[in-house]
């Protein structure tokens, strides 16, 4: 099992470029997270998909949009990039089990805006 | 929602137990607690969680007060590989299986 995995590892994009950050999970799990952390901070969530045809938004929605492609899949774009959107961008899935929030992360997606 | 409280840094001794406190005075009856850690530059990883009663897995124990305000995650034998920033969260209610990650305690493990 590879888990969760991201591509690409490292970008750099010229403030106005548009990009896909691309997510994958063999877990089989339902749920999937995007999340963004900016240098000494904490995660906070993009957006989430609770399962496979659905997505809703998390703390930090602006500036991106998702796509659950199927259940493996989870893509997060930038349409027009903003150096406030230099961060390292972590994906996660988990299963939907009652209360069961165990989530497994990728090792990031880390972008700089210029 | 419940909001958790840390200090933003500790240090252990290699070999020493490491005991990482947290406060949420404000948790929910049915709300759990999920403790994550953050090794430099990787994503995040699960270590343990409870609702009431203390838990003990491979990594770590988990120790809950009985009126749940606190808790602690404790880590038997620390190592070097244990430095980390450890990120204690509580289940956010009526919006989905989602997590808020607040700063979390830097941990040094020193030799």
């Amino acid at each position: 099992n590879a888990g969760v995995t991201q591509t690409p590892k490292f970008q750099v994009l010229k403030t106005g470029q548009s990009m896909t950050l691309q997510c994958a999970q063999d877990m089989n799990h339902n749920s999937m997270y995007w999340y963004r952390q900016d240098p000494g901070m904490g995660l906070r969530l993009i957006y989430y998909s609770a399962s496979e045809g659905t997505t809703d938004k998390g703390e930090v929605p602006n500036g991106y949009n998702v796509s659950r492609l199927n259940k493996r899949e989870f893509s997060l774009r930038l349409e027009s990039a903003a150096p406030s959107q230099t961060s390292v961008y972590f994906c996660a899935s988990s299963e939907v089990l009652a209360q069961d929030l165990e989530q497994y992360f990728g090792p990031g997606t880390r972008l700089t805006v210029t | 929602d419940a909001k958790t409280t840390q200090p933003p840094s500790m240090d252990c001794a290699e070999g020493r137990a490491a005991n990482l406190p947290c406060n949420h005075s404000t948790i929910s009856g049915n709300e759990y607690v999920y403790w994550y850690r953050q090794i430099h530059s990787q994503g995040p990883q699960y270590i343990i969680h409870g609702l009431k009663n203390n838990e003990t897995n491979e990594m770590a124990s988990l120790i809950i007060t009985e009126d749940r305000k606190s808790s602690t995650l404790i880590l038997p034998h620390a190592t070097l590989r244990d430095t980390a920033v450890y990120y204690c969260i509580v289940r956010v209610e009526g919006t989905g299986n989602k997590l808020v990650f607040g700063a979390g305690t830097i941990l040094r493990v020193k030799s």
